[in-house]
């Protein structure tokens, strides 16, 4: 079945590391990714990790991901106030020859100052 | 830079109204989707379409219609509008393998009144 679940909400403090778990259904998946929405505008991808990887670093963002308990997890380190915003993760499921995302709920990041 | 563009950031129809949001991208895509996105709920596929004049069901059709005539245009049409149609509307491009995630535009939020 397809469903991609996470907590809706984290709250850190500014310089503090936030880190963002999903869980995943479909053991399948290729490709996991990491979607940042800001108020008011749509998705923007920030990254995402092939399935025969188990970690992927980009500058302050680390991603890991837990094939065998279907965990991916998103460490975003010295957090920032222009971090806040809302965190989808998405699987990618093969659908007639091309990857369908399914996206999680998404976690509203609050940073405070 | 590459971009999906939506025509519309914020609309107010009113119940029984015909609507029709456009949705453009510049990348030469083949896949293109439209999502709806309410609170709690994460992001609902509506349609998707793989190929000029192709189209396909999401999770979600019910109420909606779509059309795509050419490559780069993909529309979504309210054939009556209710007032549970009310939400952000998301669309989204990708290329055939759609392994590098999806691009998506910034939204059109709709009220129906």
């Amino acid at each position: 079945g397809e469903d991609v679940e996470q907590s809706l909400f984290l709250s850190v403090r500014e310089g503090d590391s936030s880190v963002i778990n999903c869980t995943y259904t479909d053991s399948s998946s290729t490709y996991l990714y990491w979607y940042k929405q800001e108020p008011g505008a749509g998705l923007q991808l920030l990254t995402y990790i092939f399935s025969n990887m188990d970690m992927k670093q980009d500058q302050r963002l680390t991603v890991l991901l837990n094939k065998k308990d279907k965990h991916l997890s998103l460490r975003i380190a010295d957090t920032q106030t222009g971090d806040s915003a809302i965190y989808f993760c998405a699987e990618s499921l093969l659908n007639t020859g091309f990857q369908k995302l399914v996206f999680g709920t998404g976690t509203r990041l609050l940073v405070s100052p | 830079d590459v971009k999906v563009t939506q025509s519309s950031r914020y609309l107010v129809k009113r119940t029984g109204e015909k609507v029709f949001l456009e949705c453009v991208q510049d990348m030469d895509h083949e896949n293109m989707f439209w999502y709806r996105q309410d609170p709690g709920l994460g992001l609902r596929l509506i349609y998707f379409s793989y190929d000029v004049k192709m189209k396909e069901k999401g999770d979600i059709p019910e109420g909606y219609s779509v059309s795509r005539e050419k490559k780069e245009r993909f529309s979504l049409i309210l054939e009556s509008a209710s007032t549970n149609q009310t939400s952000m509307y998301l669309c989204a491009s990708s290329t055939t393998t759609g392994q590098h995630g999806y691009t998506f535009g910034s939204g059109t939020r709709l009220t129906v009144v």
